[in-house]
């Protein structure tokens, strides 16, 4: 079954280092986007990429990186820049145009806790 | 500025009662809408959409929603909860953006199921 593959599920971080979550999609979508969920605050967009080599910052970029090396791989790097990392990740993939676009498939997560 | 709100921030309803979740949005032409849920440390799931036609609108699990210009709102409806209807649920509005697709999220409604 096509579906988004979200690793590691937890993860922890000193302060400091980086981290980087994977996400993997096989469902032959252009587009990709990365989500931080808090608590009471709904999604967030991080980062999004509507095809290979290119992506876009959202409305809370900094303090994090991301790639588009192949169509299905759009890895998060959380930076040591990134001052409150503690959160729920959720990536997600739509295909890139037309109505359908703004129907995501999402990912299970991976929540990163900072020790 | 495009908004969605859910004023409830919580709601708890008896297994078998009906169910209506409030979705308000802001948008300055008739937007696309959908509702989401999520289970507890996992990946949002699509409920239903609106992108035009008839205003009422079926998805799966027994959900509907209804779309009202008048009022801007997009409220879920189900006639009978069962249990393993507990989950956070999500209003989100699509709007079309600087060339991109990206969704606005509300901050959820948290629904508990007493038996």
């Amino acid at each position: 079954d096509g579906g988004i593959t979200q690793s590691p599920k937890y993860l922890f971080r000193k302060e400091g280092q980086n981290v980087t979550l994977s996400c993997e999609q096989n469902l032959n979508h252009d587009a990709m986007y990365w989500y931080r969920q808090d608590p009471g605050q709904g999604l967030r967009l991080i980062y999004y990429s509507q095809i290979v080599n290119d992506f876009q910052k959202g409305d809370i970029a900094e303090g994090y990186s991301v790639s588009r090396e192949k169509k299905e791989s759009f890895p998060l790097t959380v930076t040591s820049a990134q001052k409150n990392p503690t959160a729920f990740y959720l990536c997600a993939s739509s295909i890139d145009i037309g109505p359908g676009a703004n129907v995501l498939t999402f990912g299970a997560g991976s929540r990163l806790t900072v020790l | 500025a495009q908004s969605v709100t859910q004023p409830d921030i919580h709601i708890t309803v008896s297994e078998g009662a009906s169910l209506e979740l409030r979705c308000n949005y802001s948008y300055g032409a008739t937007p696309y809408l959908f509702w989401y849920v999520q289970s507890p440390g996992q990946g949002l799931q699509l409920l239903l959409k609106y992108f035009s036609g008839d205003t009422l609108v079926q998805g799966i699990k027994g959900f509907e929603a209804e779309f009202k210009r008048s009022q801007s709102s997009f409220n879920l409806r189900k006639p009978s909860v069962h249990w393993s209807d507990a989950a956070e649920y999500f209003c989100a509005v699509g709007p079309f953006s600087g060339g991109y697709n990206k969704l606005i999220f509300g901050a959820g409604t948290r629904l508990a199921v007493h038996p």
